[in-house]
Formats: structure tokens, C-alpha cells, sequence
């Protein structure tokens, strides 16, 4: 929605495996973040990125890494030094005056 | 402190009834307001943003601003059963260089 696409829909993770989330908008919006949202639970914030090639840590850093070369887009990796990966993560992008959300992916440790 | 606090929850109005949440936050720099609403098991569905003092209409939504008292709500009215799923409360914070802070959420049911 909102001109943001995360990919894929459903991932599966195996342990010890680095697995990467992907979300670009066309919004044209300077900001992007992410947040895992766990079953019955609120929104935790991840990472968030107000310009391209700069990102800070959110509430639950630990055992994720983001990289943001083009506006567009800010890839999560999901790291092997995360212990409890399995959730619903969702991207989001922001303006000034407002925040859309992707679809999410759904990641699962199997 | 939590930064965003929203009412907690489950909501409960019958149907064609003002359903009312609110929403307090912590940071005076904060200058973005915006309320979403989310069914079980998707994404975020952004129903109003407001950034001015005071009320914004739109459709059977209406969100109020109160800055100096650091409050926003959102009133639906003619509430119906679809209307039923769980409201988040985000404040963008500009001191925080454009941090997007959630509230805990608050489930509405409302009873045909």
C-alpha cells in the first residue's frame, strides 16, 4: 500500500542462517524505517533512515543490520545473532506530513 | 515514561455509537501526529495525520491535536462492526532526527 513493496511475503529462516528483507518505496520520501511486531504485541522499531547512506539504531537493534545506498530502498538483514527471529516485520517510509506501511514479511525459523 | 501511551484497551461500543481513543506523548518537539488502524494479521492502515492544533474531519473520523497538553485523539462516529481491529497512535519526533514512535495499540469491538 501506499507505493511501498516489501518481498518477500513469507521467509524462512534456518539456524544459523543471515536471511535480508527487502522494501523500496516510490513515495519519494526521505525517511524509511522498520519495526517487528510479535503475535498480541505492538510496534518495535528496528532501524530508521532519515537520508541516504546515514541510519540509526531503533529500540531492538541487536542481531540486525540495514544498509541504505538509494533512496528508494533499505534492505534489513536479519543476522544468525539474532536468537528469536521469528515475527512480522514491517518497513515503513515517511514524509513530512505522512507514513505509509508495506505488506510485511512474515519470517519464520524452521 | 513510554513515549507515545495510548488508553488501554479492549475498547467496547455498540454499534452506531462515538468510539473515542486517545493518545499522550512525551516529546514537546514532536510535530507529526498520525493514527492507524490495523486488522489482525496485516499492515498498518493510516487513516489521518494531523500536525496543527486542534480538530481535523475526515469522513466519520476526527482526530484532535492539543499540543500543549501533549495530546491527540481520534473520535469515529457511527461506528461499525468493521471497525473493529486494534488503533495505533505514531508521533514523529524531529528531536529524535524524525524517529516514528508507536503506542502500544488499543483494540475497538464494536457490537452489531
Amino acid at each position: 500500500d501506499g507505493g511501498i513493496t516489501q518481498s518477500p511475503k513469507y521467509l524462512f529462516r534456518k539456524e544459523g542462517q543471515n536471511v535480508t528483507l527487502s522494501c523500496e518505496q516510490n513515495l519519494n520520501h526521505d525517511a524509511m524505517y522498520w519495526y517487528r511486531q510479535d503475535p498480541g504485541q505492538g510496534l518495535r522499531l528496528i532501524y530508521y533512515s532519515q537520508i541516504v547512506n546515514d541510519f540509526q539504531k531503533g529500540d531492538i537493534a541487536e542481531g540486525y543490520s540495514v544498509s541504505r545506498e538509494k533512496k528508494e530502498s533499505f534492505p534489513l538483514t536479519v543476522t544468525s545473532a539474532q536468537k528469536n527471529p521469528t515475527a512480522f516485520y514491517l518497513c515503513a517510509s515517511s514524509g513530512w506530513r505522512e507514513a505509509f506501511f508495506g505488506q510485511g514479511t512474515r519470517l519464520t525459523v524452521v | 515514561q513510554k513515549e507515545v501511551e495510548q488508553n488501554s484497551g479492549p475498547l467496547s461500543v455498540p454499534e452506531g455509537a462515538i468510539a473515542s481513543l486517545n493518545c499522550t506523548y512525551s516529546d514537546r518537539g514532536s510535530q507529526s501526529f498520525f493514527w492507524y488502524r490495523q486488522y489482525s494479521g496485516k499492515s498498518p492502515e493510516l487513516i489521518m495525520s494531523i500536525y496543527s492544533n486542534g480538530d481535523k474531519e475526515d469522513g466519520r473520523f476526527t482526530a484532535q491535536l492539543n499540543k500543549a497538553s501533549q495530546y491527540v485523539s481520534l473520535l469515529i462516529r457511527d461506528s461499525q462492526p468493521s471497525d473493529s481491529a486494534t488503533y495505533l497512535c505514531a508521533v514523529k519526533s524531529y528531536n529524535q532526527g524524525g524517529k516514528l514512535i508507536f503506542g502500544q495499540g488499543t483494540e475497538l469491538s464494536v457490537k452489531p
